[in-house]
């Protein structure tokens, strides 16, 4: 069964550091990009990161660019997302979600996210 | 880069059709056939149900398409179901220069 199981998630004080991880079964996964996607509470969602299936390519939405890092471990079929500098409204459910292999920007495979609050 | 404008809500009977409109702007729903929209049921993964303006994923109910006119994207679901009760999100493409992809606000479908 393809399937992403995200862990982490937690309570963390502000400015603080969270790392979350992402575990991928069922398929290639180094032969995927993928991103991470958050939902705060009684919002929507929110794309938040982009690695490419090398980690050569990144790419992070302007509200966390230069707190959070994405990165994965083709070897061990595992994505992940360093959070520093964390923020009361960084506090969310955080997904991963694979990109279709055939059709760029469109996320096939979603996991049911780790929960994450940011306050003291 | 704003989200995309959905309604908040929608409601329909079972049996009956629903469409949920996603209006973004001239340059990201309107410059680009790479609308997605995803089903979200809380607490569950969210599901892709149609992507590229109107493809349909294998597996996803012919009761759902996709369509777009200028810069409004449009999710139809026909013949309601209970279990098709659950939040749906639009995307587009945005642009290089700009976030990789914007959602829309969510749209809370009851079934009556």
């Amino acid at each position: 069964e393809v399937q992403l199981v995200e862990s982490g998630g937690g309570l963390v004080q502000p400015g603080g550091s969270l790392r979350l991880s992402c575990a991928a079964s069922g398929f290639t996964f180094s032969s995927y990009s993928m991103n991470w996607v958050r939902q705060a509470p009684g919002k929507g969602l929110e794309w938040v990161s982009y690695i490419s299936s090398g980690s050569r390519t990144t790419n992070y939405a302007d509200s966390v660019k230069g707190r959070f890092t994405i990165s994965r471990d083709n070897a061990k079929n595992s994505l992940y997302l360093q959070m520093n500098s964390l923020r009361a409204e960084d506090t969310a459910v955080y997904s991963c979600a694979r990109v279709s292999p055939g059709s760029n920007y469109v996320f096939d495979i979603w996991g049911q996210g780790t929960m994450v609050t940011v306050s003291s | 880069q704003s989200a995309l404008t959905q309604p908040a809500s929608v409601s329909g009977s079972p049996g009956q059709s629903i469409t949920i409109s996603c209006t973004g702007t001239s340059s990201d729903v309107g410059s680009y056939n790479l609308v997605s929209w995803y089903q979200h049921h809380p607490g569950k993964a969210p599901k892709l149900m149609i992507y590229e303006d109107s493809k349909r994923p294998s597996g996803v109910s012919n009761r759902f398409s996709g369509s777009k006119s200028g810069n409004t994207a449009s999710l139809t679901i026909s013949g309601l179901q209970a279990e098709d009760e659950a939040d749906y999100y639009c995307c587009s493409y945005a642009g290089s220069y700009t976030s990789y992809v914007i959602f829309g606000g969510g749209t809370k479908l009851t079934v009556l």
